[in-house]
Order: C-alpha cells, then structure tokens, then sequence
C-alpha cells in the first residue's frame, strides 16, 4: 500500500491567518490525491481532487497543489468553520485507496 | 440532492455476520462506483472496498479480503457489504462514499452519515 504522511498532526491557529497543510506520498502518485475536512460528529467533506481542482461549492480560500510525492493544501483566511480534522488520499493506486492519519486545525 | 443513507451497524459478537446498506439518491446510482470506508473510534480514515458501478469489478483492503463481500443491487440503489468473521478491529463507523463514473476517478464527492459497527464479546 502507498502510504500518506501528513505534517503537523496539530496545528493551532487564529481565525484569519493562513494555514498550510502537508501530506507526502511513500511513492509517486502522479497528480491523484484529494484532501477531505471532516468537523467533530460529521462525515468528510471533499475538498480538492486531482491535487488541484476545487470541489463543487468550495471556497476559494482553499486551495491544493503539489504533485509526485509532496502535496499542500493551503487555507488562505481561516474561518471558525474551517476547524477539524484535514485528510489526504491518493488514488493512484486505485484498487487500494490510502488515506493519511490527519491534520486537526484547532483553535490558539 | 446527492444522498447517502447507511443502515445495518449493530453490536456483534467476534466470528459472527453482519450486512450493511447504502442506500443511494439524488444521481444516476448506476453510472458511479460506490465506496466504503470506515473509521475507528477517535482515528483517522481507512478505505475499505469498491465497488464499479455494474458491479463488475470489486476490491477490498488486505484486511477484509475474504471474509467482507461488496455488491450492489441498481434497480434499488442499493450498496452492500456482507461483514462475515468480524473482528474486534473492524469496530469503526462504516461510511458509503460516492466515486466517480471510472475507476480511475476514485476520490469521494459525497459520504452517507456512517453507521456504527461495534465487535465485542
């Protein structure tokens, strides 16, 4: 299996400031990773797939790059409602899907 | 709008059987693939099988592999996962995903709310 690892595990943030988010693939994953939000008591809510692409009804203050093995996810401005558990997941092995162990964005 | 509903999760005993559903709605269920995934208590994300959206083709983490069958029934919109031999690791919150209509495409737009699978004796 591809295995994902994200960096930090914590990060402590105010609402307003910029937050960068990394995940590095243990193999190249060409351009075939999403990233997820998923808040206390709900489901993942996909954000970014093909490294870069803005899933529908996202917010431009999201925004994915990266490819091969190094990937970010940058969130410009935080909001209060941007805080919880970010995810990364590569396909490009997609008959063995992976997701990394998470990102958890709280407040400072 | 796209919706999935999960169902089935219950407490079972180690060894023993248990069917989940994922009933789907909103979009042409027979045109996309259909993931589970599922999530221990307090852990991250683990993928769990995929099913193409004839149901042709199936794949399942190592973990599962033959004891977690995957099928799909399209005249109700229906995913399956057959647990059998569940063990005290499989404990997690059990999602159906949403994929895309290739296998390729294999990131997930939508998620049901999960339904809650605890193994114990």
């Amino acid at each position: 299996d591809i295995l994902l690892t994200q960096s930090p595990a914590l990060v402590s943030v105010s609402p307003g400031e910029k937050v960068t988010l990394s995940c590095r693939a243990s193999q190249r994953v060409s351009n075939n990773v999403a990233w997820y939000h998923q808040k206390p008591g709900q489901s993942p809510r996909l954000l970014v797939y093909g490294a870069s692409t803005r899933a529908s009804g996202i917010p431009r203050r999201f925004s994915g790059t990266g490819s091969g093995t190094e990937f970010t996810l940058t969130i410009s401005s935080l909001e209060s409602e941007d805080f919880g558990v970010y995810f990364c997941q590569q396909y490009n092995d997609w008959v063995s899907v992976t997701f990394g162990g998470g990102t958890t964005v709280d407040f400072k | 709008q796209v919706q999935l509903v999960e169902s089935g999760g219950d407490v079972v005993q180690p060894g023993k059987s248990l069917r989940l559903s994922c009933v789907a709605s909103g979009f042409t269920f027979s045109s996309f693939t259909i993931h589970w995934a599922r999530q221990a208590p307090g852990k991250g994300l683990q993928w769990v099988a995929v099913i193409s959206s004839d149901g042709s083709y199936k794949y399942y983490t190592e973990s599962v592999k033959g004891r977690f069958t995957v099928s799909r029934d399209n005249s109700i919109n229906t995913v399956f996962l057959e647990m059998n031999n569940v063990r005290p690791e499989d404990t997690a919150l059990y999602y159906c995903a949403k994929g895309g209509m290739i296998p390729q495409d294999a990131w997930h737009d939508r998620w049901g709310q999960g339904t809650l699978v605890a193994v114990s004796s």
